[in-house]
């Protein structure tokens, strides 16, 4: 099992649309979460982390269930600039700089 | 000179050929990371260095070879890759940030990456 899953998309929506990601990972005793975005070739760029109580950022909420070992993150009204992969990223328990990533989820915004 | 920079941007190479990939960050970090993205798969960390002192080889194979002369400076060296080490070869660089009580994340700052093809 991968340590970190993603539906890989390509989630093809209009302008305007919500849209929601999900993700899932393997180690229970994960400390810290976090959405990352990659442009086409481009570098990652952090989005947002997620916190326990979940979090929002103008259109992006990120939530988090423990129990289900569960990431998600929604999109309101969305933009065409919005168009990207969006990478689930999660801290392990040991070594405090080691990230694992997701291999991502498309998503075009189309007109 | 801001974030992180990387050089090459992009590399063509032989089987039989050395080379090296340097990145340098200004931000001030205390941590530097190489990662290799192939296509359609996850960012795989390679290695890590904390205060110059490597603290992580993710069993990366010894043709790829890492030199981390000071916190700011961070090289990989290449030598007789196959065609399979044809990816985009990122670094990022981290520093603690304490975000919420008992928790500590570390967000990463990627440079461009060097797009490398072995021939």
């Amino acid at each position: 099992r991968k340590e970190v899953e993603q539906d890989p998309g390509p989630f093809n929506v209009p302008e305007g649309a919500t849209v929601a990601f999900n993700c899932t990972y393997s180690n229970s005793a994960s400390q810290s979460f976090f959405w990352y975005r990659q442009d086409c070739r481009k570098e990652p760029k952090l989005l947002m982390s997620v916190y326990s109580s979940g979090n929002e950022d103008g259109r992006f909420t990120a939530q988090l269930n423990r129990a289900s070992q569960y990431i998600s993150l929604l999109i309101r009204d969305s933009k065409l600039s919005d168009s990207a992969t969006y990478l689930c990223v999660v801290k392990g328990s040991g070594g405090y700089n080691k990230l694992i990533f997701g291999a991502g989820t498309r998503l075009a915004v189309h007109p | 000179e801001t974030g992180v920079t990387q050089t090459p941007r992009h590399l063509v190479m032989g089987m039989t050929n050395k080379k090296s990939l340097k990145c340098e960050q200004h931000l001030g970090h205390n941590a530097m990371y190489w990662y290799k993205q192939s296509a359609k798969k996850p960012l795989e960390l390679m290695f890590v260095y904390n205060f110059k002192e490597q603290t992580e080889n993710n069993s990366v194979p010894s043709r790829f070879s890492p030199e981390c002369p000071n916190s700011s400076h961070l090289f990989l060296h290449l030598h007789t890759l196959q065609p399979e080490d044809s990816a985009l070869y990122l670094c990022a660089s981290s520093q603690p940030i304490k975000l919420e009580q008992g928790a500590n994340s570390y967000e990463q700052y990627f440079g461009p990456g060097t797009r490398l093809t072995v021939t």
